[in-house]
Formats: structure tokens, C-alpha cells, sequence
């Protein structure tokens, strides 16, 4: 039982070139999220999916496409990558009315750099 | 105005200080609240839920008021270890999203 799993975990891109960062997790979790952290800024929700075939906008969508085709996968792709883009990316997961509350299962986070 | 404001501190306080946080909230709809912890270039995970009748769990105890639209967090006893940056969350059914605050950093000194 690996939990939420993202990959890459460090990636440097150079300016307009594109990139999907892939989100896995194994607890069968309904829902689904993608999150940015900028240094003093917390974290900034992306996009969010609520069940498979399904995504929704969150704060800061723009320049971001997100797909959910299976249930314990949610894709984020970056079509041209800007400077602005740099950040430290995480992945969430929760279940859709969990016993425990609403508690996030976190991956470990991808550090992206945009030159 | 931010859905969740948080002082960023940071908090600097001597082992064995006892120290609190606060964090506000502007949707008075918002249902669920929580702190996570957060160390340096890690994934964030729950520290504790905060229930309307407030919460302890050990050392730490949450207080909700939903008049005032705020959480805290209160240590007790503070260790070395619970250096690190606080998060205060909130959820709400109604958009399924879990909003984060910025963050307050608590560092522990000898």
C-alpha cells in the first residue's frame, strides 16, 4: 500500500517546453487534488477532481490541464511552461466521506524549475 | 481578502514555552477545519481536526468559534521537534475543496 505516489520528484524545464506530472494513489479515494507552494504563499489549489472523468478549476488554473481517465490517477500537464511555474508541486487524495474526517494523504511533492 | 489568513511569524519561542496561533476564516458556510504540519520541503500532514467543543491531543488543543470565524492552536510544553510551519485548513462539502492558510512558523530554541 504505497499511498499517494507523484512522479517525477525534481524536474528543470527550459521556457515553452511541456511537461505532465503524474498523481497515484492505491486507496481507491474519490477525490482527488493538485496544489502548488510558493515560498510565503501557502499552498494554492490547481485543479480538483471529485471522481473519475471529472475535473474542476481551482485558484490559480491558468496555464495548467488536468485529466482524471482512471479513478486512481490524476495527471497534471504544464503546455508551455513559464518562469511563473516554478514551484514544489503536491498531489492529494481523501476519500469522499471518510470515517477519519476529511483528511488529505499527501505524495511526497515534485520540485519544478522553469528557466 | 485570503478564505483563510494566518500570521506567518515566525514564532520564536524558548523549549517549554507555551504558544498559540490563530487563523480566520471569511466563508461562514465552511464546515470542517483542521491543522497540518508542515516541515521544511515535505508534504504537509494532519496534526488534528478541530471540533466545535474544541479538542486536545496531548500537548496540543484546538478551539474553534464559528461567531468570530477563527481556529487556534495552543502548545504546550514546546519541544525542540515542534519547529515547523502550521497550516490551518478548512473544507466545505458544498465545493469539495480543502483551502490552506499561508502558514505560521513556529521555531523552537534551546
Amino acid at each position: 500500500n504505497a499511498g499517494v505516489t507523484q512522479t517525477p520528484k525534481f524536474r528543470v524545464l527550459k521556457t515553452g517546453q511541456s511537461m505532465t506530472l503524474l498523481c497515484a494513489q492505491d486507496m481507491n479515494h474519490e477525490y482527488m487534488y493538485w496544489y502548488r507552494q510558493d515560498p510565503g504563499m501557502g499552498l494554492r489549489l490547481i485543479h480538483y477532481s471529485v471522481g473519475e472523468g471529472t475535473t474542476a478549476k481551482g485558484e490559480v488554473p491558468d496555464g495548467y490541464n488536468v485529466s482524471r481517465l482512471k479513478k486512481q490517477n490524476f495527471l497534471l500537464g504544464l503546455e508551455s511552461a513559464a518562469p511563473s511555474q516554478t514551484s514544489v508541486y503536491f498531489c492529494a487524495s481523501k476519500e469522499r466521506r471518510g470515517i477519519i474526517g476529511e483528511k488529505l494523504f499527501f505524495g511526497s511533492g515534485t520540485q519544478l524549475s522553469v528557466l | 481578502r485570503k478564505e483563510v489568513e494566518q500570521d506567518p511569524g515566525p514564532f520564536n519561542v524558548p523549549e517549554g514555552a507555551t504558544v498559540a496561533f490563530n487563523c480566520t476564516y471569511s466563508n461562514s458556510a465552511s464546515q470542517s477545519f483542521f491543522w497540518y504540519r508542515q516541515d521544511c520541503r515535505k508534504e504537509p500532514k494532519l496534526l488534528m481536526s478541530v471540533y466545535s467543543s474544541g479538542n486536545e491531543d496531548g500537548r496540543f488543543t484546538a478551539q474553534l468559534n464559528r461567531a468570530s470565524q477563527y481556529i487556534s492552536l495552543l502548545i504546550r510544553d514546546s519541544k525542540l521537534s515542534d519547529s515547523a510551519t502550521y497550516l490551518c485548513v478548512v473544507w466545505m462539502d458544498s465545493s469539495y475543496k480543502l483551502i490552506f492558510g499561508s502558514g505560521t512558523r513556529l521555531l523552537v530554541r534551546p
